[in-house]
């Protein structure tokens, strides 16, 4: 595939639930990222990985979010429990090396989650 | 920490004329900042990329300056069309954030035919 993908695209679940969202980034990018955007807002970050490491979560909200990439490429978004202010559109992106001055971050289309 | 401000939140112009788009933020420490375009439902679609040593970018119709030390970029869209509606949303990354984009909340465009 030439971008970055999500799936699904939309999810509904029920407060209390577990959700997977997954991305799989464009071929050869070994860096990854994981955002949150709520309506009417900017993308808000959640955690970067640089291969199958997770460099920086810093902005994951609770420990009810967790994020895995085992190999390096596919990664999942990963939410226990999941509560109605969780409801907003999962954005994944990728880039090259993940260096900051010149890497262009490339977004997936995103996962709308909606927890009723 | 860094915050990112957009203003418009909202505009609406004729077909043709061109435009500015302003964005705001708080430390001027940043790797570089990026223009990116929204489109409903949609993700986004980086526009430019202005490393921290530059001025200027330019793309097409688009033209996007940065000013470091005041905090300030603008995108200039030259002769406005329909299909430039959308969503634009600026955004750094500052030098202590490892790669994290920080993000204004956008400013949502409509082109009238």
């Amino acid at each position: 595939g030439a971008g970055v993908s999500q799936t699904p695209s939309n999810k509904v679940t029920e407060k209390g639930k577990y959700v997977e969202l997954r991305c799989d980034p464009i071929s050869g990018h070994t860096a990854l990222y994981w955002y949150r955007q709520s309506l009417g807002q900017g993308p808000e970050f959640l955690i970067y990985f640089q291969g199958t490491g997770a460099a920086d979560d810093s902005g994951l909200p609770n420990d009810r979010f967790f994020a895995v990439r085992p190999e390096g490429s596919v990664s999942t978004l990963k939410i226990q429990r999941t509560e109605r202010g969780d409801s907003a559109v999962y954005l994944c992106a990728s880039s090259l090396t993940g260096g900051a001055g010149f890497d262009t971050q490339y977004f997936g289309p995103g996962t709308r989650l909606t927890v009723l | 920490k860094q915050e990112v401000t957009q203003i418009p939140a909202a505009l609406s112009v004729p077909e043709g004329e061109n435009l500015v788009l302003n964005c705001s933020f708080t430390d001027s420490a940043i790797y570089n900042l990026q223009w990116f375009r929204q489109d409903p439902g949609k993700g986004l679609t980086s526009l430019l990329l202005i490393q921290s040593s530059q001025r200027e970018q330019t793309s097409g119709r688009l033209n996007a300056s940065l000013d470091k030390s005041s905090g300030r970029s603008t995108l200039y869209i030259a002769a406005s069309q329909p299909g430039d509606s959308a969503t634009y949303l600026c955004a750094v990354i500052g030098r202590g954030s490892a790669r994290q984009l920080t993000f204004g909340s956008g400013t949502q465009l409509t082109v009238l035919p």
